[in-house]
């Protein structure tokens, strides 16, 4: 299957600190990409999908200016967490789907964000 | 409003015999459904895949079944295995217009294979 990469793997940032994490799509162009928060023991929850050269769209419920999303090119995504809180903390995780595939997203590894 | 339902959290099975994950939905217009495995602090991996059109896709060791009635579907592993030991996830793909596509997960069942 399609691979995707994430960076950092882990991330501890203190209180009011912005952290961005990257999404690569490493043997394909992704013109759309998927972000994800996990919270423990909870299932996958999307957060906004990411669309290269416009805007994400942002699921009911996630701020849009807390988490800034920007999709520069076909193979890189990012996800900024702005003046991030301790509940902020949580295991984020993007995908990408391979183009001539119906319907099959490919996870990145994720990244665990922990905020102090 | 939970639209994918996974309601058992963990299921044991012995290594050799099949392992059984169930999962419910509640939107009708659901065209595909996915199962992912997922290993802790790893994303999820693509196992199989089923259109709304079938009630079932083979893929080695997984099956997959589908009974649209009853809004229902089935993940079948066969022999299961020690490295099958993993959380298992049910997911859905609805279309949100203009082309653009999501998945909606369930909860995750843990599945244990015993040696």
């Amino acid at each position: 299957g399609a691979v995707v990469s994430q960076h950092p793997s882990r991330v501890i940032c203190k209180s009011g600190t912005s952290v961005k994490i990257e999404c690569r799509s490493l043997d394909f162009q992704a013109t759309t990409m998927f972000w994800y928060r996990q919270f423990p023991k909870k299932s996958l929850m999307l957060m906004a999908t990411s669309n290269e050269g416009s805007k994400a769209t942002y699921e009911q419920g996630v701020e849009k200016d807390k988490f800034l999303i920007n999709h520069a090119s076909l193979t890189l995504s990012t996800l900024t967490v702005t003046s991030a809180h301790p509940e902020d903390s949580s295991f984020y995780i993007c995908s990408a789907r391979e183009p001539g595939r119906v319907v099959a997203q490919y996870f990145g590894p994720g990244t665990r964000l922990l905020v102090l | 409003d939970q639209q994918v339902k996974q309601n058992s959290p963990s299921l044991s099975v012995q290594e050799g015999r099949i392992s059984i994950l169930n999962c419910d939905y509640t939107n009708s217009m659901f065209d595909y459904f996915l199962w992912y495995k997922k290993y802790p602090a790893e994303g999820p991996t693509f196992l199989i895949s089923i259109s709304s059109i079938k009630d079932k896709n083979e893929d080695g060791r997984f099956t997959v079944f589908l009974n649209k009635s009853a809004k229902h579907l089935s993940l079948h592993i066969v022999p299961s295995q020690p490295g099958d030991s993993a959380v298992y996830f049910c997911a859905a793909s609805v279309q949100v217009g203009q082309g653009a596509q999501k998945l909606v997960f369930g909860q995750g069942t843990r599945l244990t294979i015993n040696p």
